[in-house]
């Protein structure tokens, strides 16, 4: 059973415009979220994570929100980059311990 | 952050055949993780691997099938034994490298396994 759902598995936005990749799960216990960013050839980096006592964190050009009571996640780049362009996972950790990660979204930023 | 490396990058083998992907760390860490990434489908975590105790499987997944050895900290081997087509996946190892709670992990580059 997937726990963690991505279910745009691509995306395109031109450069300079706002990014939203979104993220839903089915566990309420989860205690953490994190988005990772993943290069074809290269694992999987972090970018920014939440702790589910929060609903917004900031950094840079990346916003992710989290809506508890619709189990829902999403991370915003503002402004978007050709240099954004790869695939992103959102993860979701259970008793800081155990990690669920989505499908992934390709995300294609266009010049 | 932990720079990790995995080898070989890609194979392609014949059915039936085992394949050994190893995982190396520039660190000391305790705990080690491997990872599935089937086409479309989630990351999928397989086993940890602990320094000194046996690995632990994820439900799915058996040690028969994929035997992991953890010899000392920074070193981790993931066996994809009998392998058939439906083991075609990117494999990827990881790292907590500041321990559970932290919250963060860092990926090998992962290993794409072809079995025809």
């Amino acid at each position: 059973d997937q726990q963690v759902k991505q279910n745009s598995p691509s995306l395109s936005v031109q450069e300079g415009r706002i990014s939203i990749l979104n993220c839903d799960y089915t566990n309420s216990m989860f205690d953490y979220f994190l988005w990772y960013k993943k290069y074809p050839a290269e694992g999987p980096t972090f970018l920014i994570s939440i702790s589910s006592i929060k609903d917004k964190n900031e950094d840079g050009r990346f916003t992710v929100f989290l809506n508890k009571s619709a189990k829902h996640l999403s991370l915003h780049i503002v402004p978007s980059q050709p240099g954004d362009s790869a695939v992103y996972f959102c993860a979701a950790l259970y008793n800081f311990n155990k990690f669920y990660f989505g499908s992934g979204t390709k995300l294609n930023v266009k010049p | 952050s932990a720079v990790i490396s995995q080898k070989p990058s890609r194979d392609i083998c014949q059915r039936g055949t085992s394949l050994t992907i190893q995982c190396q760390v520039d660190s000391q860490v305790t705990m080690m993780f491997w990872y599935r990434q089937q086409p479309g489908q989630s990351l999928t975590l397989i086993a940890t691997a602990n320094q000194g105790s046996e690995a632990t499987y994820e439900s799915g997944f058996v040690i028969d099938k994929f035997p992991i050895s953890r010899p000392n900290l920074t070193f981790s081997t993931l066996t994809v034994s009998n392998m058939s087509p439906e083991d075609s996946s990117i494999y990827l190892c990881s790292v907590e490298p500041w321990g559970p709670g932290y919250n963060e992990q860092f990926f090998g580059p992962g290993t794409r396994l072809t079995v025809l």
